[in-house]
């Protein structure tokens, strides 16, 4: 059983859709993740959020907002997507913000149409 | 020059031999250094981590870690069926920054019954 879950499992929206991804944790982490993976290739990060402040953004478009409502909570707030943003988006947890031990929710699997 | 390299694969094996899967790195600062296994449609999963040069063994897995070659390997041992996924090599800089860790492309591992 994942500790990092993640709804929905599944997505499918247009590009005017307004839409949320959520991942909850409960290992104590402290460190949460937001990670885009495209087919066959490695995860990239988006976001990092360290004791819920925001500590990395990696120059993501703005139609992707992330948000911390608190330690466990993660949010992706998703508006105005192109069909390039389709993807699997991988919430991750770590003790800490000293990255590399993650632990992966099971995703959510995301279609613009 | 990708600052990850993995074997590009896909490599196959016989149940029961040895898979040998290979990761070089270029910046020589890199301090921790992890495996994660993902099983195709599925997130990535945290099988092994290793700080200092040496061997590291958890049940059928071993990891070999030389910093002076900078290189990082994976052996498992007595290969199964389930161990087929893409295996994911991923280096964490000096300071240990969510932004500092790099995955490389990963290697697809086929276990053959």
């Amino acid at each position: 059983d994942t500790e990092v879950t993640q709804t929905p499992k599944h997505l499918v929206m247009g590009m005017t859709n307004k839409k949320s991804l959520k991942c909850e944790q409960h290992m104590g982490h402290r460190a949460m993740y937001w990670y885009k993976q495209k087919a066959k290739k490695p995860p990239e990060l988006m976001f990092v959020y360290s004791y819920e402040k925001l500590s990395i953004n990696e120059s993501v478009p703005s139609r992707f907002s992330p948000e911390c409502p608190n330690s466990s909570l993660l949010n992706l707030h998703l508006h105005a997507l192109q069909p390039e943003d389709s993807a699997l988006y991988l919430c991750a947890s770590s003790q800490d913000r000293v990255a590399g031990e993650l632990f992966f929710g099971e995703g959510s699997r995301l279609t613009v149409l | 020059q990708k600052e990850v390299e993995q074997n590009s694969g896909p490599l196959s094996v016989p149940e029961g031999a040895i898979a040998s899967l290979n990761c070089t790195y270029s910046d020589r600062g890199s301090q921790s250094f992890f495996w994660y296994r993902q099983y195709s449609g599925k997130s990535p999963e945290l099988i092994m981590s290793i700080y200092s040069n040496g061997d590291k063994e958890d049940g059928r897995f071993t990891a070999q870690l030389n910093k002076a070659s900078q290189y990082v390997s994976l052996l498992i041992r007595d290969s199964q069926p389930s161990d087929s996924a893409t295996y994911l090599c991923a280096v964490n800089g000096a300071k240990g920054s969510a932004r500092q860790l790099t995955f490389g492309s990963g290697t697809q591992l086929t276990v053959l019954p």
